[in-house]
């Protein structure tokens, strides 16, 4: 079983200012990371995925997130962010096995982040 | 890019009424639904996995005779909320999955207020 740690519940932030969301993992086995955003009353968008290779990953709208495997962390940064990027941010992880009859394995989300811009 | 189409976006019912909501795969085929459930301003908790063709597994708590799981074919989920009470209101996320591709797609979620 795996589980997922987003530390900041809220993240404030001014706009032009960098930030970086938090996200610490716990598995036995090796996995996959996602990093999702949702605007209010919609489904989640993909930001950017880990699954192999290097081990920094660029997303969509200027994010990107490094995998630390010794730190069991894969944080979210952006240099500089917008007003528009005010939203909340999940963290989830998938271990890597498929199920034992082919099925896709279940994402398990943090708790999420919420960030806000500020003008 | 996979798009899952979700509907309805929000739905009011009246409590003891039963409420289906659709999701659809719009061009791909989804081997897997994953039915999440969010309350307000938490994480979103799995309900389910279906699969296409196979009755869903349900996670520890959730009651399968109240949230029924249809994964008839590889484009088209639904999850139908039976004798819906108050406390059933909340915001409903499929995701699909496709082997062919290592991505979770997810729906716009529906708003559902039982009064």
């Amino acid at each position: 079983a795996q589980s997922v740690t987003q530390l900041d519940s809220q993240v404030p932030v001014f706009e032009e200012a960098p930030v970086e969301l938090r996200c610490n993992y716990s598995s036995s086995v090796s996995v996959y990371l996602f990093w999702y955003v949702q605007y209010p009353n919609q489904g989640l968008q993909l930001l950017l995925k880990y699954l192999s290779g290097s081990t920094l990953v660029k997303g969509i709208n200027g994010f990107e997130a490094e995998f630390n495997k010794s730190q069991t962390s894969f944080h979210l940064r952006k240099p500089s962010v917008h007003i528009s990027d005010t939203a909340e941010y999940f963290c989830a992880v998938s271990d890597q096995s498929e199920g034992s009859s082919g099925s896709a394995r279940q994402l398990t989300f943090g708790s999420g982040t919420q960030l806000t811009v500020l003008p | 890019g996979a798009v899952v189409s979700q509907h309805p976006s929000r739905v009011i019912c009246k409590s003891g009424t039963s409420v289906k909501i659709e999701c659809r795969s719009l061009d791909f085929q989804a081997t897997t639904m994953f039915w999440y459930r969010q309350f307000p301003k938490q994480s979103l908790m799995l309900m389910a996995t279906s699969n296409e063709g196979s009755k869903a597994t349900y996670e520890q708590g959730v009651e399968k005779d109240k949230f029924l799981i249809n994964h008839a074919s590889l484009t088209l989920s639904t999850l139908t909320v039976t004798s819906a009470h108050p406390e059933d209101s909340s915001f409903y996320i499929c995701s699909a999955r496709t082997r062919a591709n290592y991505g979770y797609t997810f729906g716009s979620g529906t708003r559902l207020t039982v009064v």
